[in-house]
């Protein structure tokens, strides 16, 4: 079936860099949420998105839903070493929703 | 704290055996997830369950089995154990099968 892609698999950053990180499908996402794995941690639960366009900010956070409903966005601004982890998401509500995305693994360097 | 509880945190066996992965849900939550995490990769589904009935499946191995237990707690069963088995094993519960998911801090198997 359909898979929600995500890319960068990969990110290397600057401290005080911004950082983004995409989540993608070929077909219309009902609700997406997103998840931040620590190092040695397990996922834990950021945001959840339902409307198309919808942006919504936790402090350096900023997410957003495409218009279309097709992609979402994570975007930090000025990193900090407590940002290092990997990035999840996942298409929460449909057939989908019990699969992740393959996930982007940043690393901010000091 | 999430509120969902792995046992064990660790486990280290040999090829061939087999374990028993335990998970207790957050109080209140009818659905249980079972993920397997390799090294490095991403989160693999294997099986959900909803108030004690099977309701989705994933790439779970015939070697792999799970039920939910009528006070909710879950259990994943590894048989015939490999090296390629050797992954942390994740457990997760919702309040109704959607929306937000709760992670255990997984159990992380060694196969030898």
């Amino acid at each position: 079936g359909q898979q929600v892609m995500q890319i960068p698999q990969y990110q290397h950053v600057q401290e005080g860099e911004d950082f983004t990180t995409y989540c993608n499908s070929s077909t219309t996402l009902s609700n997406i949420q997103w998840y931040k794995q620590r190092p040695g941690g397990h996922p834990v639960f950021l945001i959840q998105l339902v409307k198309s366009g919808e942006v919504k900010k936790q402090k350096r956070l900023t997410f957003q839903f495409g218009e279309a409903k097709k992609n979402s966005s994570l975007h930090i601004t000025a990193t900090q070493t407590t940002d290092v982890g990997t990035y999840f998401c996942r298409d929460s509500g449909s057939a989908r929703q019990l699969t992740f995305g393959s996930g982007t693994q940043l690393t901010v360097l000091p | 704290d999430s509120g969902v509880t792995q046992t064990p945190k660790h486990l280290i066996t040999a090829t061939g055996q087999r374990v028993t992965l335990r998970c207790s849900p957050r109080s209140g939550d009818l659905s249980v997830y079972w993920y397997q995490q390799s090294l490095d990769q991403g989160l693999q589904f294997l099986i959900q369950y909803y108030n004690g009935e099977e309701r989705a499946k994933g790439n779970i191995l015939e070697r792999f089995s799970a039920q939910q237990f009528p006070d909710l707690h879950s259990e994943l069963n590894l048989s015939s154990l490999e090296l390629g088995d050797s992954a942390l094993y994740f457990c997760a519960s919702s309040v109704d099968g959607t929306g937000e998911l709760f992670f255990g801090e997984g159990s992380r198997l060694t196969v030898l």
